[in-house]
């Protein structure tokens, strides 16, 4: 079945640096590609996402690349604020008229220190 | 409107029981999922609902485990005999159906508050 590897697990950096977050996955088949964030204690929350047809997508300082040759996908998030501290993860699915299950990685724990 | 709810908010029991906690989708949505989240890890699969099609069972991590959906609505999630291994976060999630000349369904899943269970 899918399978979903995250790195790293824990990033740490400044207030207004970059941030890069990498997920690789394991089945070809999977065209959807989730991001969310959760803050402590709280659900998780969908950021950003990408389809298999598209390989960048971008929202205001959010960005998601995905490499399907590599089968790897990755978060970039710029200008980075206090309150973007949280847990990331990232998931793939394969998706067809009936849904899909998301298989997500371990997550990334990132703080910005203001 | 009203997103996804779950309950209890926490459950405590005792190892041998059985608990049933409860997932109410957003209203309209028809694709209902219920994943697990341990302490300090990623989020694991456990079972999904799809209007009549037969469910995804195939996260169940064991017989224990078993959920139900009514129609389109409510669906409970069962753990028999409960170990201590069964306590974590118990999130669900729901996504709707796109409209349009593409059918199919959202891949958005909106997730519920989660229950917490600790099995002593």
């Amino acid at each position: 079945g899918e399978n979903v590897e995250q790195h790293p697990s824990t990033l740490s950096v400044q207030e207004g640096d970059s941030a890069v977050i990498k997920c690789t996955y394991s089945d070809s088949a999977s065209n959807y590609f989730p991001w969310y964030k959760q803050e402590l204690g709280k659900r998780p929350q969908l950021i950003i996402d990408i389809r298999s047809n598209v390989g960048e997508k971008k929202d205001q300082r959010i960005a998601v690349t995905l490499n399907k040759t590599a089968k790897h996908f990755s978060l970039h998030i710029t200008e980075t604020q206090p309150e973007d501290s949280a847990v990331y993860f990232c998931a793939a699915s394969i998706v067809g008229n009936q849904g899909g299950k998301l298989i997500f990685g371990q997550g990334t724990e990132l703080s910005v220190k203001p | 409107g009203a997103g996804v709810s779950q309950s209890p908010s926490n459950k405590v029991t005792e190892k041998g029981k059985d608990v049933e906690l409860r997932c109410d989708p957003i209203s309209g949505h028809t694709a209902l999922y219920w994943y697990r989240q341990r302490l300090g890890q990623g989020l694991e699969f456990l079972i999904y609902f799809q209007g009549n099609s037969a469910p995804d069972k195939s996260g169940l991590p064991s017989d224990r485990f078993s959920a139900e959906r009514t129609g389109e609505s409510v669906s409970t999630l069962t753990i028999q005999r409960t170990q201590q291994e069964d306590s974590a976060v118990y999130l669900c999630a729901s996504s709707s159906k796109m409209m349009g000349l593409a059918g199919g369904l959202s891949r958005t899943q909106y997730f519920g508050p989660g229950t917490r269970l600790t099995v002593l």
